[in-house]
């Protein structure tokens, strides 16, 4: 069935460095890749999307990368700082005429002054 | 902050209840996706609304039901409450067109505790 795999669970860095998180697909038709960033009791807010024409997209300290080839994408912010510090989701949608959106489990992310 | 809103905020009911959740979709949006956040877990899609019709479902009970009402507003619906029901709900809504993975704005979502 429709998979997300989403690593790591918990990613603690020092304010300024770079975090990269990663997520793994199984529905090679998928087309349509959303990240949102949910802190602690708000709603999910997306932060950056990548479709499967497209193999990088950045924006501000935010970058998204994906590899259809190897049903993979990533997350990359740079020069972190304290109030990146969320729960990160990935997700995939699959084409199939509605928006259906498969989340993976979530990457806590400290940064740490 | 997206114009998607949701009542009420928090619920509480108890085993084999019935509870109906509302969802205002931002203006301009014909889709409303329903999902369930259980603690410490990423949401699971239920189902979809697109001008009032189900247009695709997750794997979840028919107890779980829904609506969309001509200002693409919705509800979702669970009978028969049980413990593992305990969750976030969110709704979403997106200006989806056949064919097209279109961006889902969420929520704040109502958090039920089934006791």
């Amino acid at each position: 069935g429709e998979n997300v795999e989403q690593h790591p669970s918990t990613l603690s860095v020092q304010e300024g460095d770079s975090a990269v998180i990663k997520c793994t697909y199984s529905d090679s038709a998928s087309n349509y890749f959303p990240w949102y960033k949910q802190e602690l009791g708000k709603r999910p807010q997306l932060i950056i999307d990548i479709r499967s024409n497209v193999g990088e997209k950045k924006d501000q300290r935010i970058a998204v990368t994906l590899n259809k080839t190897a049903k993979h994408f990533s997350l990359h912010i740079t020069e972190t700082q304290p109030e990146d510090s969320a729960v990160y989701f990935c997700a995939a949608s699959p084409l199939g005429g509605y928006n259906k959106l498969i989340f993976g489990a979530g990457t806590r992310l400290a940064v740490h002054p | 902050e997206t114009g998607v809103t949701q009542s009420p905020t928090h619920l509480i009911k108890t085993r084999g209840q019935q509870v109906t959740l509302r969802c205002s979709s931002q203006s301009g949006h014909n889709t409303v996706s329903w999902y369930q956040q259980a603690l410490g877990q990423g949401p699971q899609f239920i189902f979809q609304y697109y001008r009032e019709e189900e247009n695709g479902r997750g794997n979840f009970p028919p107890r779980f039901s829904g609506l969309q009402f001509p200002n693409y507003s919705s509800e979702l619906n669970v009978n028969a409450l049980e413990l593992d029901d305990s969750a976030l709900y969110l709704c979403a809504s997106s200006n989806a067109r056949s064919g097209n993975q279109e961006t889902q704005y969420f929520g704040p979502g109502t958090r039920l505790l089934v006791l």
